[in-house]
């Protein structure tokens, strides 16, 4: 199975701060990378899809970037939405697995 | 409005067995891969396996922790997902949410991605 790792687990942040959080693949997956976010209370809702496609509806403030085995999620000007817990997910090849999740917390 | 809904969660004693469910309503149910996704108690989301559309002849495809356990099925008729999971065990204790694996065509490659979620259903294995 194809290991994701993000960094870092868990991070403080302002309101108006830039956020980045990387996600590192243990192979190459070329762009076939996810982002989710996930607020408490609700289900997880995709942000980003093939590494860098804004999802419909998802604020321009949210960027992914990256292919092979490194990418990462930036999110500019939080907002106090924008809290919550962000994963990555691999789809080059099933199992789909998911990142271990980083906190985003205030 | 595109929904899933789930039902059938409970607790189960190791061992067991249980069938969850999820109806889905507002998109056509037959024309998308159908997935689980769980969420442990304290831990992250683990992908558990999908269902593939009638043109893939449902062909199923699983997580390693619950293959040979755990069974996805549908019923296009009915607009919905099963998920038959036997000889439970504790570290199946989890939410299991119902996803539409949405597939994106970017011309050259097939992506998916999970663009609706269930609220999930919550099941726990213990005696």
């Amino acid at each position: 199975d194809i290991q994701m790792t993000q960094s870092p687990s868990s991070l403080s942040a302002s309101v108006g701060d830039r956020v980045t959080i990387t996600c590192r693949a243990s192979q190459k997956i070329n762009n076939y990378l996810n982002w989710y976010q996930r607020r408490p209370g609700e289900a997880p809702k995709v942000l980003i899809y093939a590494a860098s496609t804004l999802q419909s509806g998802v604020p321009s403030r949210f960027t992914g970037s990256g292919s092979a085995t490194d990418f990462t999620l930036t999110i500019d000007t939080l907002q106090p939405e924008d809290f919550g817990t962000y994963y990555c997910q691999q789809t080059y090849s099933t199992p789909y697995t998911f990142g271990q999740g980083t906190k985003v917390e205030i | 409005e595109e929904q899933l809904v789930e039902s059938g969660g409970g607790l189960v004693q190791p061992g067991g067995s249980l069938r969850v469910s999820c109806a889905a309503s507002g998109f056509n149910f037959s024309d998308h891969y159908m997935a689980w996704v769980r969420q442990a108690p304290g831990k992250g989301l683990e992908w558990v396996g999908r269902s593939r559309i009638a043109a893939n002849r449902y062909a199923t495809e699983y997580a390693a922790s619950v293959k040979g356990r755990f069974t996805i099925s549908r019923d296009d008729s009915k607009s919905s997902l099963y998920l038959e999971m036997n000889s439970l065990k504790t570290e199946d204790t989890a939410v299991y949410y119902c996803v539409r694996d949405k597939t994106f065509w970017s011309g050259r490659h097939f992506y998916y991605y999970m663009d609706v979620w269930g609220k999930g259903t919550t099941v726990t294995v213990s005696s």
